[in-house]
């Protein structure tokens, strides 16, 4: 299965900032899927990421807040825009296991935004 | 689109003792898969379930998929301190291709 290498793993940022995650696949994916998850709370997914295309956004997610890069099929970033401490959450990027049916995910960005 | 809902919330589990949590959906599912996510981790992938009935095993981890697929459990047996974590059941959207769509999860603690 996939292997990703979820960067920064946690950071802490002043409100008004932004902070970009990156998600880097040891073999090429077609999509690859970011999701938050705020404390103590399940995943919700952010937005899907195919490549050559603009992401699609969940409902409550837009992309002035969240723009997603996918400039090639193994590498994507999420950028998380004038923050405010509400946006302080894991952030996980996942694509498709299509050896074992799963989805593989990061490791995760841990974000304080103070 | 689909909802899930994940029972217990939160288990409080005994070293030894058996548990089980329950994903129960008011439609029918075409499959379900289970995560774990240890305390500080990120969720890793264990099971897919897709026939009706189906029963799988991972050594003291039993996964089941209700005959009508509108309900899957997982049943661990003599639990173990590595058991604690979140386990979420999850399922494919029906709204858009590869679109996962997580139960709110159950947390375990175990107790030694």
């Amino acid at each position: 299965s996939a292997v990703i290498s979820q960067k920064p793993s946690r950071d802490i940022c002043q409100r008004g900032t932004s902070l970009t995650i990156q998600c880097q696949v040891d073999s090429q994916v077609t999509m690859m899927f970011w999701y938050r998850q705020q404390p103590g709370q399940s995943l919700t997914l952010i937005a899907t990421a195919n490549q050559g295309s603009e992401a699609t956004y969940e409902s409550g997610f837009v992309i002035d807040k969240f723009p997603i890069s996918r400039p090639n099929l193994t590498f994507s970033t999420l950028t998380v825009s004038n923050m405010s401490p509400e946006d302080s959450s894991i952030y996980l990027c996942s694509v498709e296991d299509w050896v074992n049916y799963g989805y593989t995910f990061g490791s995760g960005t841990r974000l304080t935004v103070v | 689109g689909q909802q899930v809902m994940q029972i217990p919330q939160y288990q409080h589990v005994q070293e030894g003792e058996d548990f089980t949590t329950y994903c129960n959906s008011s439609t029918t599912l075409s499959n379900i898969q289970w995560y774990k996510q240890r305390p500080g981790g990120h969720p890793v992938f264990l099971i897919q379930l897709v026939k009706s009935g189906e029963v799988k095993k991972q050594k003291r981890l039993t996964f089941q998929f209700g005959e009508a697929k509108k309900n899957s459990s997982l049943h661990i047996t003599a639990t173990q301190t590595t058991d604690v974590g979140t386990y979420f059941c999850a399922l494919f959207s029906t709204d858009s291709w590869g679109k996962l769509q997580f139960g709110a999860g159950t947390q375990v603690v175990v107790t030694p």
